[in-house]
Formats: structure tokens, sequence, C-alpha cells
């Protein structure tokens, strides 16, 4: 079955901390895998878009990383700002079009 | 300024009412869809339009019904629905063959 996994469900760290997300996915075929930011009352905004031969994709202060062999990508975010507070979205990708499988996501808090 | 424009943002009905969520892009993408976010879940597809072809149904009850009267506009009827029903209603839109999706700010639908 085509699932995606994140954890953790929530996380909270201090303004200015690093944090990392974690995605597991068991799709197959495979075609690419993105990361979403959503903010409260708001739509998902796309962060990273990586396909099966890269590794590593940053934006920003956001960094996501791709083992296609583990199948595991992580989101790490670096010098955290109250402003990331935002639930982090996890998508994996079967075709190009619109056959994408969602996480759940995680709901980061930043604490002043 | 997402590209993508829902109307209402909110919304509250009774179970006997119908209204309508109205979505536009302005991106001049040919693919538009329909999600539903409920808390804590995936995002769950509704409907997918190709070219203003209805390519996906996801098993909708057919008290949720869609229009897509050309690429830009994106209609969601709705009647006789249930508390169950309540959620975000997210639009997006794509250009067919790259896969990102850039979406709406939703419509919060409450049931009472």
């Amino acid at each position: 079955k085509n699932q995606v996994e994140q954890s953790p469900q929530s996380l909270i760290i201090l303004e200015g901390k690093n944090c990392t997300l974690q995605c597991n996915y068991t799709v197959s075929p495979f075609s690419n895998l993105r990361w979403y930011k959503q903010d409260t009352g708001r739509g998902p905004v796309s962060l990273t878009i990586m396909t099966f031969s890269e590794n590593t994709k940053s934006n920003g202060r956001y960094t996501a990383t791709l083992d296609a062999d583990t199948k595991q990508s992580s989101l790490h975010i670096t010098a955290s700002q109250l402003s990331d507070s935002a639930s982090y979205i996890c998508v994996v990708s079967l075709d190009s079009n619109y056959q994408l499988i969602w996480g759940a996501g995680t709901k980061l808090i930043i604490k002043p | 300024e997402t590209g993508v424009t829902q109307t209402p943002r909110h919304l509250v009905m009774g179970m006997t009412n119908k209204k309508s969520l109205k979505c536009e892009q302005h991106l001049g993408h040919n693919a538009m869809y329909w999600y539903k976010q409920s808390a804590k879940k995936p995002l769950e597809l509704m409907f997918v339009y190709n070219f203003k072809e209805q390519t996906e149904n996801n098993s909708v009850p057919s008290r949720f019904s869609p229009e897509c009267p050309n690429s830009s506009h994106l209609f969601l009827h709705l009647h006789t629905l249930q508390p169950e029903d309540s959620a975000l209603y997210l639009c997006a839109s794509s250009q067919i063959g790259t896969g990102s999706q850039h979406f709406g700010d939703g419509t919060r639908l409450s049931i009472l």
C-alpha cells in the first residue's frame, strides 16, 4: 500500500534552534518527493521538490534530503524563526501529474 | 497573492442548505483539483479536471458536485451535507506534466 509517514506529529522548539523533520514512504513507482509548508488558515506552499536522482535540495534555511534506497527524506530547518511555525507536509508523487500520496504533516511551533 | 483564489474563506451551513464553493486560478494552468483536509489527516483528493474534463472522482459522495466551466474556474456545489463533511476544502491548479500544484487558501466549511 502506498503510504507516507511523518514524524514527529508535532514539535516545539525555541527560536534560533535547528530542527529536523522526518518522512518515510512506501510508494511505488516513485516520481518525486516534495515538502510543503502550510501556515494556519492558508493553503500549502511548495518548499522543495526532489527527483529520484537528487539527494539534497535547499531553499534558504530549509534543506531537504532524500535517500531513495531507504525511502526516507528529511527537512532540516536552520536558525528557526517565529514565522517557521506551521505544518510541514511530505508528498510523494507517483507520476508527473496528480497522483500524489500525502503525509499527515508535522506541526512545528517556534517559541520565542 | 497565491495565484489561486477561493471564496468564501469561511462557510457555515445547515445540513439542508445548498451552497457553492468557488475557485479561480490566474496562473494559466490547465488542470484544477479539489481536496478535503480534515484535522490531523492527509489531504484527500476529491476531483481532478484536465482541460475542463473530469478525470478523477475518488469515490466522493454525490452530495458534492463539481463544475469546471473553463480552465480558470472551478466550483464545488454542496447539498444535504453531513457533520463529518466539516473540513477545509482546498483548490489547486497545475500545468499538466509538471506535477507542481499551487494551492488556494481554502474554504473552512462547518456543517451544523
